[in-house]
């Protein structure tokens, strides 16, 4: 098993130029969810899915979309980006909301200029 | 609304010295807690966890926390650290909607 992969690992992008992380798990999890790591301020929930075609807001939603057409992936898109937006993201996921353990992707690092 | 409290953003300790590392949580409901630990440059890992039973919970690499439900507390423990154990340490508390809302983390620098 793989568990869960992201890519890519480092980004850079301009301010107003859109992108798509990407987040695949091979472990049949229901639960899958995008967190966003700064400095001082710990992780905070951007979006989260309980299951394929259903998606919901975390606490810092704005700026990014989120779709689950399959159990497996679970993308992350910046619409224009912002400054405010570098930071570290995190893909995580766990077999059902509410599971006793998260497992955690590796991380992408975006900087936006 | 659920919430944690990381008192100590950054603890420097001894090698073989005792630690603890602080954690206080707000719950409005059933109290579930967690610490995950983050080497550098890796994602998250699940270190132990209190979901019911007994207050002192044991977890991997000689950790242990304890559950104080009269002080909301679920402070983090080893009796004896190793410069291995440089990394940051998250409390977590599951929220109402079972997502789990972490703390700001605190640096643990083990020197020798």
């Amino acid at each position: 098993n793989a568990g869960v992969t992201q890519t890519p690992k480092f980004q850079v992008l301009k301010t107003g130029q859109s992108m798509t992380l990407q987040c695949a798990q091979d472990m049949n999890h229901e639960y899958m969810s995008w967190y966003r790591q700064d400095p001082g301020m710990g992780l905070r929930l951007i979006h989260y899915s309980v299951g394929a075609g259903i998606t919901d807001q975390g606490e810092v939603p704005n700026g990014y979309n989120v779709s689950r057409s399959t159990t497996e992936d679970f993308p992350l898109r910046l619409l224009s980006a912002a400054p405010s937006q570098t930071s570290v993201y995190f893909c995580a996921s766990s077999y059902r909301v509410g599971s006793e353990k998260l497992f955690f992707g590796s991380g992408t690092q975006l900087s936006v200029l | 609304a659920q919430s944690v409290t990381q008192l100590d953003s950054q603890v420097p300790v001894f090698e073989e010295a005792p630690v603890e590392l602080r954690c206080n949580y707000s719950s409005s409901v059933s109290v579930y807690l967690f610490w995950y630990v983050q080497y550098p440059n890796q994602g998250l890992q699940l270190l132990l966890k209190y979901l019911s039973g007994s207050t002192l919970v044991k977890g991997i690499n000689g950790f242990e926390a304890e559950f104080n439900k009269s002080q909301t507390s679920f402070h983090l423990r080893k009796p004896s650290v190793h410069i291995s154990d440089t990394a940051e340490y998250f409390c977590a508390v599951r929220g109402s909607q079972g997502n789990l809302i972490f703390g700001k983390g605190t640096k643990l620098s083990v020197k020798p």
